[in-house]
C-alpha cells in the first residue's frame, strides 16, 4: 500500500473556477504535511503546508484530517498561471535524532483553460 | 543567495555503465535528501545525509550509493544502470532543525538506453 494516495486527475477547468484536490495518507505516525506545485519538467517548489486547524493563503485553502487521514486542497478563481502538477506530501519523523523523510503521492495534474 | 543546484542538467548513459550526480544545498542547510522522480510518478526517496553520514535509506538497491563532503555538499552514484533508472534525479535540501519543509534543486534528467 502506498504511504500517500492521490487521484492522478488530469483537472481540465475554466479560469475563474474552483477546483479541489484530495489525498490519503496511510502512516499514523505522519507528522507534518504539505502541498507542492510541479511546473513540467521542472523541480517540486511548496505551494504550502497543511495544519490540523486548516489554513489559508490567498485563494489557495488546505485542510488536514488527522482522524481520517486525509488532506485537501482548495483553488478558488483559478488562473492560467494555476496549471500544474499538484503533490500530496507527508513527512514521517526519522528514528533517533534524523531528519523526517518526504512521502509524495503521485501528483493531480491540473490544467486552467481560457 | 544561491538555492539548491544540481549538475549536470542531462545526462545520457548506457545499460551497465556507471554514473555520479552532484547537489549542492542551499547555503545554511546542512541535509541533503535525493530522490528519484519516474515520469508519471511522484519523487521517490533515495536516501538522506547528514554529517557526511546516511542517515535514512528507501527501498532502493544497493547500485546506489552516495556521498556527503565536509562543505555538505553530496553526490549520487549508480552502478551497472539499467534502463528503469531513467528518471528525473532530484536533490533536496533542509536545515538540521526544520519542519519538514525542503527544497529542491532542478534535477537531473538521466536516460539510460
Amino acid at each position: 500500500r502506498k504511504e500517500v494516495e492521490q487521484d492522478p486527475g488530469p483537472f481540465n477547468v475554466p479560469e475563474g473556477a474552483t477546483v479541489a484536490f484530495n489525498c490519503t495518507y496511510s502512516n499514523s505516525a505522519s507528522q507534518s504535511f504539505f502541498w507542492y506545485r510541479q511546473d513540467c519538467r521542472k523541480e517540486p517548489k511548496l505551494l504550502m503546508s497543511v495544519y490540523s486547524s486548516g489554513n489559508e493563503d490567498g485563494r489557495f485553502t488546505a485542510q488536514l484530517n488527522r482522524a481520517s487521514q486525509y488532506i485537501s486542497l482548495l483553488i478558488r478563481d483559478s488562473k492560467l498561471s494555476d496549471s500544474a502538477t499538484y503533490l500530496c506530501v507527508v513527512m514521517i519523523p526519522g528514528r533517533g535524532s534524523t531528519l523526517g523523510r518526504l512521502y509524495f503521492g503521485r501528483g493531480t495534474q491540473l490544467t486552467v483553460w481560457p | 543567495d544561491a538555492g539548491v543546484t544540481q549538475s549536470p542538467t542531462h545526462l545520457i548513459k548506457t545499460r551497465g555503465q556507471q554514473v555520479t550526480l552532484r547537489c549542492s544545498p542551499k547555503s545554511g542547510h546542512d541535509t541533503v535528501s535525493w530522490y528519484q522522480q519516474a515520469l508519471g510518478q511522484g519523487p521517490q526517496f533515495i536516501f538522506q545525509y547528514y554529517e557526511e553520514e546516511e542517515r535514512q535509506r528507501g527501498n532502493f538497491p544497493d547500485r546506489f550509493s552516495g556521498h556527503q563532503f565536509p562543505n555538505y555538499s553530496s553526490e549520487l552514484n549508480v552502478n551497472a544502470l539499467l534502463l528503469g533508472d531513467s528518471a528525473l534525479y532530484l536533490c533536496a535540501s533542509s536545515p538540521r532543525a526544520s519542519s519538514g519543509e525542503q527544497f529542491f534543486g532542478p534535477g537531473t534528467r538521466l536516460t539510460v538506453l
